[in-house]
């Protein structure tokens, strides 16, 4: 099983910050890695698929940057919404193995 | 447009009972995925399905089955619930088989509590 750590375990931030966070993963046999947004209540919605070494993907306020050689992903947030409020999970893939999921980010926006 | 569809939505049981949980997509995916979610774990898979007619053990399989029933249905079953088992289950699709890089969609979950 991977070892996928992201950082920190939560964020408190006020409404037009902009904020990052980070997805560790082991670098060896990279094949994709995963963002998703988790709303309290509600089920997981894909974020970004990123599968290249200095990939950079972006939708919206938010975007993410990828490095494979390292084995790690940053995903950032631009100007902080309270809807933006979630648990951000990365979920890396190696070799032929099924996605594995870190235990997220849990980010608060306050107005 | 439904996506993944899983019932019941909550569930609870006594040690001992069996009961299975459902899931159908309607996207067509080829691959279908059972997760738990469990406060400070994340999530983690229990059983996956590449494509029909095939299944394979996650991270955590004991105590579960699965039936790929056909290309839109793929169940978990618990034979003897355990408390251990009280957990949040959530089942997912993807589109092409397994080493694709489609993203996974989820559906709302199931909130099952053992007693």
């Amino acid at each position: 099983i991977l070892n996928v750590e992201q950082s920190p375990q939560s964020l408190h931030v006020q409404e037009g910050d902009s904020t990052n966070f980070t997805c560790s993963f082991p670098s060896s046999n990279f094949y994709a890695l995963h963002w998703y947004r988790w709303e309290t209540a509600k089920s997981p919605e894909a974020l970004f698929v990123m599968t290249l070494n200095g990939d950079e993907k972006k939708k919206g306020r938010i975007s993410a940057t990828l490095n494979t050689k390292e084995g790690y992903s940053y995903l950032y947030i631009k100007g902080s919404q309270p809807e933006d409020s979630a648990t951000y999970l990365c979920a890396p893939r190696s070799g032929n193995t099924p996605l594995v999921f870190g235990k997220g980010t849990r980010l608060s926006v306050i107005a | 447009n439904a996506g993944v569809t899983q019932t019941p939505k909550f569930q609870v049981l006594k040690t001992g009972q069996s009961m299975t949980l459902q899931c159908a997509q309607d996207m067509n995916h080829n691959s279908m995925y059972w997760y738990r979610q469990d406060p400070g774990m994340g999530l983690r898979l229990i059983y996956y399905s590449a494509s029909e007619g095939t299944t394979d053990k996650g991270e955590v399989p004991n105590g579960y089955n699965v039936s790929r029933l056909n290309k839109r249905e793929f169940s978990l079953r618990l034979e003897s619930a355990a408390p251990s088992q009280t957990s949040v289950y959530f089942c997912a699709s993807s589109e092409a088989p397994l080493l694709s890089n489609q993203p996974q969609h989820f559906g709302d979950g199931t909130r099952l509590s053992i007693l």
